[in-house]
Parts: structure tokens; sequence; C-alpha cells
């Protein structure tokens, strides 16, 4: 089957870094995203790996590393407003289609 | 600008009724696509559609259906079928199913009275 998790919540302080870890389990590997999503709200993209290494973005990075199922997502300067939860999706080959399976988001609470 | 437009953003529903959320692109994306959002779990998808007038089912398209007579247009009706309607349903598009991210309309929150 095809599997992907996150740990449910997360707390850091404004000004720190953080980092959201995402494990997979899938057949037909084609990518990974990373959404923001605020309460309500829809997804936003962030980023996307398909090849490993990392991947720099401003205040945000993603990691893939393909032979490990594993991603992360490293926050820095973390703002009051980066409180949301935060998506892992695997894109994964189905035939003539790509697919996108979701994880159920790591939420991540920011503190002053 | 260019977008995705869910309407409405919230949904009441009796029992027994069937309903229908909107869903409207100007990006001109090919492919569209309809998940279904509840606590705890992944976004999970119920429709896409790759092209005009064709779709595809998903994981869970029971108790659904879906039209794509435009390209800008996506309709999702929930039936009376679909035994646990309430929920968010998130509409999104991306330039072809083969070519992602996908963007994503602000949902649609359905509850049943």
């Amino acid at each position: 089957g095809q599997n992907i998790d996150q740990p449910t919540e997360m707390t850091a302080t404004e000004g720190a870094i953080v980092q959201i870890n995402c494990t997979y389990q899938t057949s037909g590997f084609n990518g990974l995203f990373w959404y923001q999503q605020h309460a309500g709200e829809a997804p936003t993209f962030l980023s996307y790996n398909v090849l490993d290494g990392l991947e720099e973005k401003g205040r945000f990075s993603s990691f893939l590393s393909r032979s490990k199922g594993y991603s992360y997502l490293l926050l820095k300067e973390l703002q009051m407003k980066d409180s949301a939860s935060y998506l892992c999706a695997v894109r994964v080959r189905g035939g003539a289609t790509n697919k996108l399976i979701f994880g159920t988001g790591t939420l991540l609470a920011v503190q002053p | 600008d260019g977008g995705i437009t869910q309407s409405p953003k919230y949904l009441f529903r009796k029992e027994g009724q069937n309903v229908t959320l909107s869903c409207e692109q100007n990006l001109n994306h090919d492919a569209m696509y309809w998940y279904r959002q509840d606590p705890g779990q992944g976004l999970r998808l119920i429709y896409y559609s790759q092209i005009v007038n064709d779709f595809q089912k998903g994981d869970i398209a029971e108790g659904y259906s879906v039209s794509r007579e435009k390209k800008e247009s996506f309709p999702l009706t929930v039936t009376s079928a679909q035994k646990n309607p309430t929920a968010f349903y998130l509409c999104a598009s991306s330039i072809s199913v083969s070519n992602q991210p996908q963007h994503f309309g602000d949902g649609t929150r359905l509850s049943i009275l």
C-alpha cells in the first residue's frame, strides 16, 4: 500500500528553526511536495523535490532522500504567521497519469 | 488575478438531498481535481479530470458525481448515496496531471442539517 507519515503536532518558538519530517512507503515515486495550510483555507505550494538533496527557497528548505523514503521541511527565522498545518504529498505514477498522496499534515504552533 | 474559485464557502444539506459544489478556474489548466479533507486524515482524491469531457474516479468516488463540460469548470455533486458527506471539500487544478504542483481553491465546508 501507499503510506505517508508525519508528526501530528509540533511547537516552536518565534525566531527559531524547526524541522518537520515526512517518511513515505510508496510505489512509483515521482516527486514530493510540501504545502502550507492555514485553518479553513486553501493549501499553498511551498516546495518540490524529485532528486535527492536540498532545495532552498527563502526561509523554507526541503530535503529528500529517495533511498530512505524520507523528506523534511526546514523553516528558519520562524514567524507567528508560520503557525499552520504542513502537508507532505508524494506524487506516484499510475498508468498514464500521476496522483498525489497526502499525509495527514503536521500542525505547527509558533509561540512568542 | 488568476486563481481557483469555490462557492459557496459554507453549505448545509438536509438528509436525502443532492447538493452541488462549484469550482471555477481561470488559470487555463487542463487538469482539475476534487479532494475531501477530514480531521486527522490526509486529503483524499474523489475525482479528477485530465481534459474537457473526461473524468476519472479517485480513491473515494462512491456517492459523488462530476462533470467537465468546460475547461474552466468542474462541479462536484454530493448525492444522497454519500453516507457521511460532512467534510471540507477542496478543488484543485494543475497544468496537466503530469505537470504539477496543484493549485487549490479556498474550499467549501459542507454540513448536514
